[in-house]
């Protein structure tokens, strides 16, 4: 079985541009989260989605923006990048909304802003 | 706010040797615990859950929890250079829809 995918897996891009980055969770999991993964440091939390809503936010600015899809795939968009959005991006999937302890993680985009 | 500390190490041990794991977390309404194990330029991989007071086992890692004083660990047992890694420790809150992780523990086992 597949399992988390995200794409693209590496990309650069300069201050002031935006980025999409797409994640598709394991078969029959319906839960999506993403986290950023700053060097040295733990994966912090942005958003989680089950059945296509919204269902946490972490702390994160509104240039961060995410939606996910019927087929339960998800997009992350940055809007306006800044030099500190350079980071790892976690996608991961968990089977139902109360697992969301239980994630499976892709396997990230690393992203860098010049 | 709701936090999870950890020893951000580096933790070295010899080849077999026990290696012990330590987190703490800031609220008491924590339910779930994961140790996630993360190799270097690789995502984090969940190897261990615990929702309960005291020692869960699994080949040879246990996690050890407890809610009084909001300190969970894990030890490896046999310990290989395989398990060399940044461990991450995390908590999930009872109706709550983020896990909150740790700044990882990084592992060195010498061989």
């Amino acid at each position: 079985d597949a399992g988390v995918t995200q794409s693209p897996t590496h990309l650069i891009k300069t201050r002031g541009q935006q980025v999409t980055l797409r994640c598709s969770p394991i078969s029959g999991h319906k839960s999506v989260s993403w986290y950023q993964q700053v060097l040295g440091q733990g994966p912090q939390f942005i958003f989680q989605y089950y059945e296509k809503e919204e269902r946490g936010r972490g702390n994160f600015p509104d240039r961060f923006s995410a939606r996910q899809f019927p087929n339960y795939s998800s997009e992350l968009n940055v809007n306006a990048l800044l030099l500190g959005d350079s980071a790892l991006y976690l996608c991961a999937s968990s089977l139902r909304l109360t697992d969301t302890g239980e994630l499976f993680f892709g396997e990230g985009s690393r992203l860098t802003v010049l | 706010q709701k936090e999870v500390e950890q020893n951000s190490g580096p933790l070295s041990v010899p080849e077999g040797a026990i290696a012990s794991l330590n987190c703490t977390y800031s609220d008491r309404g924590s339910q779930s615990f994961f140790w996630y194990r993360q190799y270097s330029g690789k995502s984090p991989e969940l190897i261990m859950f615990i929702y309960s007071n005291g020692d869960k086992e699994d080949g040879r890692f246990t996690a050890q929890l407890n809610k009084a004083s909001q300190y969970v660990s894990l030890l490896i047992r046999d310990s290989q250079p395989s398990d060399s890694a940044t461990y991450l420790c995390a908590v999930n809150w009872t109706g709550g829809f983020k896990t909150i992780f740790g700044a990882g523990t990084r592992l060195f086992v010498k061989a």
